[in-house]
């Protein structure tokens, strides 16, 4: 049974460009979270999806914007991108049904570097 | 709203000796409580957690938490540490039916020969 994956593993990007980051959820999950994580610092929550809707969003700004698939899969998209962006992007799968979030499981993540 | 404090950034210990990872918790409502272990250039991996019950929750590789709610934390221990248990660890929180994470600023765990 295949875990949560992740696309690309490592990008480089210059400032202003855009970046769309790929997450494919575990098997049988639905929901699909994504998180922010920037050198020495814990994962931020970014926003996530469920039925192909955002329903939760942090504190982020528009330029960040997302998408989910009716096979369940998601993208991230960061448009306009500045060097504050550069992180370890962390995608996290669950169930919706179960709403227990210690059903969650994390991607290896994608490391976004910004120029 | 919930936040999370790891009070230290960087644990030096030497193997075999016992090692404490602080951790304390703000929310206005009950909460879940986890422990993620995050090894270089790799995602997090779910060490423990504790939902309800007993107070005192044990995980993977040897490592235990006790939940205090009047003091509100939840301190990760284990016994004797090895080179391996080198690396970052991060406590969080989750509202019930709530599946958002809240994480602290991790603890770099450095155990050495």
């Amino acid at each position: 049974d295949a875990g949560v994956t992740q696309s690309p593993t490592h990008l480089i990007k210059t400032r202003g460009q855009q970046v769309t980051l790929r997450c494919s959820p575990k098997s049988g999950h639905d929901t699909v979270s994504w998180y922010q994580q920037a050198l020495g610092q814990g994962p931020q929550f970014i926003f996530q999806y469920y039925e192909e809707e955002e329903r939760q969003r942090g504190n982020f700004p528009d330029r960040f914007s997302g998408h989910q698939f009716p096979n369940y899969s998601s993208e991230l998209n960061v448009n306009a991108l500045l060097l504050g962006d550069s992180a370890l992007y962390l995608c996290a799968s669950s169930l919706e049904a179960t709403q227990r979030p210690d059903t969650q499981y994390f991607g290896p993540g994608t490391r976004l570097t910004v120029l | 709203a919930q936040s999370v404090t790891q009070l230290d950034s960087q644990v030096p210990v030497f193997e075999e000796a016992p090692v404490e990872l602080r951790c304390n918790y703000s929310s206005s409502v009950s909460v879940y409580l986890f422990w993620y272990v995050q090894y270089p250039n790799q995602g997090l991996q779910l060490l423990l957690k504790y939902l309800s019950g007993s107070t005192l929750v044990k995980g993977i590789n040897g490592f235990e938490a006790e939940f205090n709610k009047s003091q509100t934390s939840f301190h990760l221990r284990k016994p004797s540490v090895h080179i391996s248990d080198t690396a970052e660890y991060f406590c969080a929180v989750s509202r019930y039916n709530f599946n958002k994470f809240y994480f602290g600023s991790g603890t770099k765990l450095n155990v050495k020969p």
